[in-house]
Parts: structure tokens; sequence; C-alpha cells
């Protein structure tokens, strides 16, 4: 069965501090690892995908990384608007687009 | 705004009531999801529709929930004869068909008293 793992559950940080989020997952047959970021009361809003081992991908001060049986979200100089919860999800080889997701890391960027 | 639209955003009803959701996705997409959210945990998949075709069921989706893509364009997710636990975030999505990243809406929140 598919399934999908996030750590840590809370992240607290301050302004300008680095750190890395983190998805583990089991799945046959990925076909895409998608990360999305949350607010509170809203729907995710789509951030990155991955396709195989090796490959990055930036946004700002984000950074996603893959490989074979996890991926990370890095975080640079974190800002307080960087404050959300960070979905992962992976779509297996049904080819539905169906993803299963991790119950996310919650992060807080303090000024 | 062309993203994925949701209505109602709030939804409060008494148990035993049925209540019906509607999801508007972006225009070109031939393919939605309907996912549920509970509070501290990841969405869960519901069902999905390619075009006007419901493919996929969760054993989450009991017998008291229905869904339709009628025409291929918007969703209705119905809920009948609710129940406390249905309490959630009901969330819908978007995508082309193929590996494509799907794009959510800003989800009905549903509460049962």
């Amino acid at each position: 069965e598919d399934q999908v793992t996030q750590s840590p559950e809370a992240l607290r940080l301050q302004e300008g501090e680095s750190s890395s989020l983190n998805c583990s997952y089991t799945v046959s047959g990925l076909r895409g690892l998608f990360w999305y970021r949350q607010d509170p009361g809203k729907g995710p809003e789509f951030l990155f995908t991955l396709y195989s081992a090796g490959e990055e991908k930036e946004k700002e001060r984000l950074k996603a990384t893959l490989t074979k049986k996890e991926s990370f979200l890095h975080i640079t100089a974190p800002k307080p608007e960087d404050s959300a919860t960070y979905l992962c999800a992976v779509q297996g080889a049904s080819n539905t687009g169906k993803l299963i997701f991790g119950q996310g890391t919650t992060l807080q960027v303090k000024p | 705004d062309t993203g994925v639209s949701q209505n109602p955003r709030h939804k409060i009803t008494k148990r035993g009531q049925n209540v019906t959701f509607r999801c508007d996705p972006i225009s070109e997409h031939n393919r939605l999801y309907w996912y549920r959210q509970t509070l501290g945990q990841g969405p869960e998949f519901l069902t999905y529709f390619q075009n006007e075709a419901q493919l996929e069921k969760s054993r989450l989706l009991s017998d008291r929930f229905s869904a339709e893509r009628p025409k291929g364009s918007f969703s209705t997710l119905e809920i009948q004869r609710t129940e406390q636990g249905d309490s959630a975030m009901y969330l819908c999505a978007s995508s082309l068909a193929g590996d494509h990243e799907a794009f959510f809406g800003q989800g009905t929140r549903l509460t049962v008293v």
C-alpha cells in the first residue's frame, strides 16, 4: 500500500534559521512527488513536482530534492510569511492522478 | 480568477440532514478529484472523475456519499443523513490527464451539529 510519512510534525524556526522538512514514501511505481503549501482554512497551494531521483527544483527560499525513498524541502533563511503547513504527496502507478498525502509539517517562523 | 472554485465555503448542518457541495474546476482540466481533510491530517482521496466518468471511489466513500460531474464540467458532492464524523474540510482539485499537478480549491468546511 502506498504510504507517505512526514517529519517533523511541527517545526519552529527563528527568522533566517535554515532547515529541512522530510518526506519518506513507499509507492509502487512513482509517477510523481508533489509538495504543497497550506495556510489555515485554505486549500493546498501547489509548489513543486519531482519525477525522478536526483531531481531538484527551487522557488524563492524553497528547494525540493528527491531520492528513491524520500524527499526533502529545504528552507533557506525563512521569513515569517513562510509559516504554513507543508504537505507532501505521491502519485503511484495507477495513472489516475490520485494523490496519497502525508500528514504535513507545520512550520512556524518567528521574527 | 480562473482557479478551482468551491461553494459554499462553510456549511453548518444538523445531524441527519443532507448537504450538497459544488466544485467548478479550471476550465481546460478534464480530471476532477474530491478529497476530505480533518484537522492535523493530510487530505484523503475520496473520488475521481475523468470528464463525466467517475473512475475511482475510495473505501472511505460510504453509501451516503454520492458525486456527479454532468457534462464533464462542474461537480457536486452530496452527503445524505449527515453524521458528526462527516465534519471535515472537503477539497476539490482538478488537473489535466497524465502526470500533471493538481490544483486545489479553497475547500468547503462542513460542521455537523
